[in-house]
């Protein structure tokens, strides 16, 4: 089972500033990631697909790179509804798996 | 609109059984594979099963292979999670959530979840 690995855990920051999230996965998954976000008592949401895609409707301040193993997640300004759970999500033929997830809060 | 409404949720004590639906809406369900996340109070998501278009390709999480079964009827745009054997670790919200595509993809639309409480 490929394992990924999110870092960091929590990421405290200030509206304007840039983030960047790192997603690790134990052995190559090519392309085949995907970034969500996801705010309290709501469902997840699909913000980039297939490591650097981004999904309908998502703002171009949102942007994803890597491939193999590394992967990043960068929000170039944060927003004020911005700050929430970003999960990493592999897929591997049937199999699926998710990050920890890294938490952006506010500083 | 699209739009995915899970229901079947509820108490239920350890062992017994409980069978999940996914009304899809908005789209043309058979266009596309589905799947079912769940996610324990408090904690991360993890993906339990999935199914092609034409269920012709299943996937489940080792965590619940040979207790749970998915199914899906395109006649009637829905989606299904059978789970037998449950145990206090599968008490989670679970979702249902369409794919970008009818390959194997990342998950665009996702329902509001239903909530699976495993407790005697």
């Amino acid at each position: 089972e490929i394992v990924l690995t999110q870092s960091p855990a929590t990421l405290s920051l200030s509206p304007g500033e840039r983030a960047t999230l790192s997603c690790r996965a134990s052995q190559s998954v090519s392309s085949y990631l995907a970034w969500y976000q996801q705010k309290p008592g709501q469902a997840p949401r699909l913000l980039i697909y297939d490591a650097s895609n981004r999904a309908t409707g998502i703002p171009a301040r949102f942007s994803g790179s890597g491939s193999g193993t590394d992967f990043t997640l960068t929000i170039s300004s944060l927003e004020p509804e911005d700050f929430a759970v970003y999960y990493c999500q592999q897929r591997s033929n049937w199999v699926f798996t998710f990050g920890p997830g890294t938490k952006v809060d506010i500083k | 609109e699209v739009q995915l409404v899970e229901s079947g949720g509820g108490l239920v004590q350890p062992g017994r059984s409980l069978r999940l639906s996914c009304a899809a809406s908005g789209f043309t369900f058979d266009d596309y594979a589905m799947h079912w996340v769940r996610q324990a109070p408090g904690k991360g998501l993890e993906w339990v099963s999935g199914i092609s278009w034409n269920s012709g390709s299943i996937g489940y999480a080792d965590s619940v292979k040979g207790r749970f079964t998915i199914s899906r009827d395109n006649a009637k745009n829905s989606l299904y999670l059978q789970m037998n054997s449950l145990r206090a670790e599968d008490t989670a919200l679970y979702y249902c959530a369409k794919t970008r595509s009818k390959r194997v993809d990342a998950f665009d639309i996702w329902g509001q979840g239903t909530m699976v409480t495993v407790s005697s």
